[in-house]
C-alpha cells in the first residue's frame, strides 16, 4: 500500500515570496505518478502540476515547480512569486501506473498568502 | 470552462437513511469517480466508474454504496443504510482518459457534497 505525507499542516509566505510545500510518499512500486492539487475555499480540487516517475526532469507550470527526488521519495512544490490567489490547501497525491485513476492523498498543507 | 458539478451542496441525513448524491461530469469524459473527505482527514478514493460498470473500489466501498449512471448525463453516488461515519465531504471527478495513456486528462473535481449523518 502506498502512503504520502505531507508533514506541514498550515504554512503562510509573503505575497511576492517563495514557499515549498513538503511531500514524502512511500512505495515499492517504480512506475507511478505524483500530483499536486489545490483546493481554494470554493472546494473545488484544482490539478496544479504532475509528474510521471520516469522523468527525471523536474515539472515546472508557470510559477509552480517541482523537486522530484525518487531515491528519497520526495516530492516538493514551490510557488514562486506568490500571489494571494494561491491562498488554499494544498494536497500531494500519488498513483500507481495502471491503477485507473485511483489517487491516494497526503493530508494537506493549508496555505496562506499574506498582502 | 466546463465544470463537473454536484448537487446538493450539503446533505443532512439521520441514520439508517438513504441517501443519493449526484454529480454531472464533463460531457465528453468517460471515467467518473468518487472520493470522500472526513473532516480533517485524509481524501480518499472511493470508486471508479467507466463503461458502465465499476473499474477499480478501494475497501470503503462495502454493499453500502452503489454507483449508477442512469442517464447520459448524471453519475450517482448512494448510501444505503447511512451509518455516522458516513459524515464527510463527498467529491465526484471525471476524466476524459486514463491518466496514464500518452494523453494528458486530469482528474476535474466537482465542488464537493457535504454529506452530515444525525
Amino acid at each position: 500500500a502506498q502512503t504520502v505525507t505531507q508533514s506541514q499542516p498550515e504554512m503562510s509566505v509573503q505575497e511576492a515570496e517563495t514557499v515549498t510545500l513538503s511531500c514524502t510518499y512511500d512505495t515499492s512500486e517504480n512506475n507511478y505518478y505524483l500530483f499536486w492539487y489545490k483546493q481554494p475555499p470554493s472546494r473545488q480540487m484544482i490539478l496544479v502540476i504532475r509528474q510521471e516517475a520516469y522523468k527525471q526532469q523536474n515539472a515546472t507550470e508557470n510559477r509552480f515547480s517541482v523537486n522530484f527526488q525518487k531515491a528519497a521519495k520526495s516530492f516538493s512544490l514551490k510557488i514562486s512569486d506568490s500571489q494571494l490567489g494561491d491562498t488554499a490547501m494544498y494536497f500531494c497525491a500519488f498513483m500507481r501506473n495502471n491503477a485507473g485513476n485511483m489517487l491516494t492523498f497526503g493530508g494537506g498543507t493549508r496555505l496562506m498568502v499574506k498582502p | 470552462e466546463p465544470e463537473v458539478t454536484q448537487t446538493p451542496s450539503h446533505q443532512v441525513t439521520q441514520m439508517g437513511q438513504e441517501v443519493i448524491l449526484r454529480c454531472v461530469p464533463i460531457s465528453n469524459h468517460l471515467y467518473f469517480y468518487w472520493y470522500r473527505q472526513i473532516l480533517g482527514q485524509k481524501v480518499e478514493f472511493l470508486v471508479s466508474f467507466y463503461n458502465n460498470e465499476i473499474s477499480e473500489k478501494s475497501e470503503i466501498f462495502d454493499d453500502q454504496f452503489s454507483v449508477e449512471r442512469p442517464d447520459g448525463s448524471n453519475f450517482t453516488l448512494k448510501i444505503r443504510s447511512t451509518k455516522l461515519e458516513d459524515s464527510a465531504m463527498y467529491f465526484c471527478a471525471s476524466s476524459e482518459a486514463l491518466i496514464f495513456s500518452s494523453y494528458n486528462s486530469p482528474l476535474h473535481f466537482g465542488n464537493g457534497t457535504r454529506l452530515t449523518v444525525t
